[in-house]
């Protein structure tokens, strides 16, 4: 597509629950990313892919949290049994690898709310 | 670790300028990037420098110093759609990781 697209745009869901969120990066691009957002705080870093392959997942902040990536594109993120400080913007970037500069595009995020 | 500052709010008027200053303490630097959020959408790239000086693109202007770990966005001629939330990112001596600092809210008043 056009751009980064990310689904659902919004999520509300009760804790102890598990939520699946989807990205799928602009056509072409090899690289992908998932950050965080959280109010008042920068953008924290949560996983790389290149490919289908994540040499870094340092970001994690817990076992609950996992992502793949299938076919070199679409990439979803797991986030299991959520809490209450899950609730945060998240989102996916993609880039083309392999420029200099390897320029990060943004999708407009997953709002994730846990009751 | 990563150290992103910015000033958390700025105010200005239609028609003026704003300078944005972003000063970093990482571990390796390999490139300083400018994105613009209006609440609720995409980060959108602006600009990207990875040697000293100045870029300029339109009405908006990004400076590096790496020797002070500082950089600034300049925007010119202040328009109320430039009223938004501005992130500094710091890719570090990886390629292709982005440190963040927390933003900074323009709002433009007419």
């Amino acid at each position: 597509g056009a751009g980064v697209s990310q689904s659902p745009s919004n999520k509300v869901t009760e804790k102890g629950k598990d939520v699946e969120l989807r990205c799928d990066p602009i056509s072409g691009h090899t690289a992908l990313y998932w950050y965080r957002q959280s109010l008042g705080q920068g953008l924290e870093f949560l996983i790389y892919f290149q490919g289908n392959s994540a040499p870094d997942k340092s970001g994690l902040p817990s076992d609950r949290f996992s992502a793949e990536r299938t076919g070199g594109s679409v990439s979803t993120l797991t986030i299991q049994r959520t809490q209450q400080e899950d609730s945060a913007v998240y989102l996916c970037a993609s880039s083309f690898q392999g420029s200099g500069s390897n320029i990060q595009y943004f999708g407009a995020g997953t709002r994730l709310s846990v009751l | 670790g990563q150290n992103i500052d910015q000033p958390t709010e700025m105010t200005a008027t239609e028609g003026a300028i704003v300078q944005i200053n972003c000063t970093y303490q990482t571990s390796g630097f390999n490139g300083l990037f400018w994105y613009q959020q209006h609440a609720g959408e995409a980060p959108t790239f602006l600009s990207y420098n990875v040697l000293d000086g100045l870029e300029e693109k339109g009405r908006f202007s990004s400076f590096l110093s790496r020797s002070k770990g500082y950089s600034y966005l300049l925007l010119k001629e202040l328009q109320m759609k430039d009223s938004a939330s501005y992130l500094c990112a710091v890719r570090g001596s990886n390629d292709y990781k982005l440190s963040f600092g927390a933003g900074t809210t323009v709002t433009v008043r007419a």
